[in-house]
């Protein structure tokens, strides 16, 4: 059980493209979901804990009006990365925890690897 | 500021070795912990979670916590060169989010 699910797993688009990346609980609901960045040989950075049926919330230094965030129903985040530049390129994961809050673990999707030309 | 350290390695280790892994985090209020295996360019997989102090055992994998010490370890028996990749300790401090580490990385030769 628990599993995440995110799509796409990689894009490659030129500057200035908008880019939508989604994050699906499929076997749970998830009140909670959250989005991180890797970049290589790097640990993951937190960018945004995105609540359902409000406003996501954003970690120090991360612009909310390049990355939007939508949590529309208790099994869907998305992530939208506005007009996109080359610095944007990363890995973004999302994970999602069972209950909200409490003793459980947070679980990954497969990640997006966004390349931007 | 919560933080959770991790030495980031490389951890090298024989094949068939134990190899341990630790963390300590800052929180004394931590209620979760959490171990996760990332290999190279993958997302992060759970692999070991325990609330309460001692051990907890799954498979080769043991995970130890010392809450007086507030030190979390992950010890693999009979390491394999598939086990070669980077651990991250993750500790819940009971809101919303979880603190991750920056992660140790084992290399098991074969």
């Amino acid at each position: 059980g628990a599993v995440v699910s995110q799509h796409p797993s990689r894009v490659i688009c030129k500057s200035g493209t908008s880019v939508k990346i989604e994050c699906r609980s499929l076997d749970f609901q998830a009140t909670t979901m959250f989005w991180y960045r890797q970049f290589p040989k790097q640990s993951l950075m937190l960018m945004a804990t995105s609540n359902e049926g409000s406003k996501a919330t954003y970690e120090q230094g991360v612009e909310k009006d390049k990355f939007l965030i939508n949590h529309a129903s208790l099994t869907l985040s998305t992530l939208t990365v506005t007009s996109a530049h080359p610095e944007d390129s990363s890995f973004y994961i999302c994970s999602a925890r069972p209950g909200g809050t409490g003793d459980q673990p947070q679980h990954f999707g497969d990640g997006t690897r966004l390349s931007i030309l | 500021q919560k933080e959770v350290e991790q030495n980031s390695g490389p951890l090298s280790v024989p094949e068939g070795a134990i190899a341990s892994l630790n963390c300590t985090y800052s929180d004394r209020g931590s209620q979760s912990f959490f171990w996760y295996r990332q290999y190279s360019g993958k997302s992060p997989e759970l692999i070991m979670f325990i609330y309460s102090n001692g051990d907890k055992e799954d498979g080769r994998f043991t995970a130890q916590l010392n809450k007086a010490s507030q030190k979390l370890s992950l010890l693999i028996r009979d390491s394999q060169p598939s086990d070669s990749a980077t651990y991250l300790c993750a500790v819940d401090t009971g809101g919303f989010k979880t603190i991750f580490g920056a992660g140790t990385r084992l290399f098991v030769k074969a």
